[in-house]
Order: structure tokens, then sequence, then C-alpha cells
């Protein structure tokens, strides 16, 4: 059974820092890892996905780096703003249609 | 393209209520999803459809749940006579073949509050 867990359950950092959240899963046996932003009471928003077949995707300041064989992802923010205050999410599939997510990490940067 | 919608966003009930959900999925999205998040926890799998097949359902879904998507397009959630614990935000998702990642969609939830 895959089980997916992320590292710290949450995250204050003071605003601009550069900060990495980390993910790991049990199964390297993935089709894909997602990393998704949920803001409170709200869905989820993807912010990158990687193929089993990538090493990392960038999008702006956010970069997600992907280890199949260690079976962990890392996501790596950089100048970090209050609006980038939520809970982050990565979620691996395998194979079958769903999504496995971890519990997420709450981040809070302050002003 | 409005995204994925869900209806109500949120519902208040008693013990013992039935409760029905519905989801409106992204238009010409085949796949739709239902997912169950707790407080404080990731998202959990509950059930697919390809079109208005159920090809998968969790060990979650017990048999109070009931999902279905009789048209191939929007999909309901019913529970029946609920429980404290089914108190969860209930998320839906969507995916279509001619999105060019492998992203699913995901609406705004509905949050279930049992008393």
């Amino acid at each position: 059974k895959q089980e997916v867990t992320q590292i710290p359950a949450a995250l204050s950092v003071p605003e601009g820092e550069n900060l990495v959240l980390n993910c790991s899963f049990t199964d390297s046996a993935i089709y894909n890892l997602q990393w998704f932003r949920q803001d409170p009471g709200k869905g989820l928003t993807s912010l990158l996905l990687i193929q089993s077949s990538q090493r990392e995707q960038t999008s702006g300041r956010l970069n997600a780096s992907l280890d199949k064989s260690s079976g962990r992802s890392t996501l790596y923010i950089a100048a970090s703003q209050p609006g980038d205050s939520a809970t982050y999410l990565c979620a691996v599939k395998r194979g079958a249609q769903k999504l496995v997510f971890g519990q997420g990490t709450r981040l809070t940067i302050n002003p | 393209d409005t995204g994925v919608s869900q209806d109500p966003r949120h519902k208040i009930t008693k013990r013992g209520q039935n409760v029905t959900f519905r989801c409106d999925p992204i238009s010409e999205h085949n796949r739709l999803y239902w997912y169950r998040q707790t407080l404080g926890q990731g998202p959990e799998f509950l059930t697919y459809f390809q079109n208005e097949a159920q090809l998968e359902k969790s060990r979650l879904l017990s048999d109070r749940f009931s999902a279905e998507r009789p048209k191939g397009s929007f999909s309901t959630l019913e529970i029946q006579r609920t429980e404290q614990g089914d108190s969860a935000m209930y998320l839906c998702a969507s995916w279509g073949p001619r999105e060019s990642t492998d992203t699913q969609y995901f609406g705004p939830g509905t949050r279930l509050t049992v008393l």
C-alpha cells in the first residue's frame, strides 16, 4: 500500500526566505507526482506535476524535484511572500486513476 | 469554462439524516473522482467514474455511501444515515482526454457537518 508522508506538518518563516517542503513515498513504482496548494476551506490548485521519467519541474518561483529511487520529492519556494501562505499537498499516482495524498504542510509566511 | 462546481458548499445535518451532494465537472471531462478530506489531513480517494461507469471504489465507501453519474456528466454522492464521523470536506475532481497534462481539476468542495 502506497503511503505518502510530508514533513514538516507546519512551517513558519519570514517573508523573503527561500524554503523547502519535503514529501516521501513508500512505493517507487509511481506514474507521476504532483504538488497542490490548498487555501483554507477551499479546493486544491495544481502547482507542478512531475512525470516518473522526469527529475524536476519549474514554474516561476517554484521548483519541484523527484527522486524515485529514494522515494522523495521536494518543493522549493524562492523569495517567499505572504501570499504563499497555504497548505501544500503532494500526491502520487500509481497506474490506477486515484491520487494518494500526504497530510500536507501548513505554510505561514510572516510579513 | 467555469471549472468544477460543487453544490452545496456547506451542509449541516443531524445524525441519522440522509444527504446528497452534487458535482458538475468541466465540460467534456469523462473522468470524475470523489475524495474525502478530514481536518488536518490530505484528501482520501473514495470513488472514480469514467463516463457513467463507476470503475473503482475505496474501502472507505461503506454501504451507507452511494455515488452515481447517470448520464456521464454530473455526479451525485449520497450518504445515508449520517454519522458524526462523516463530517469532512467532500471534494470532486475531473479530467478529460483533451487536457495536455494528467492533472485532476478540483472543485471547491462541500463541507459536511454532522451534529
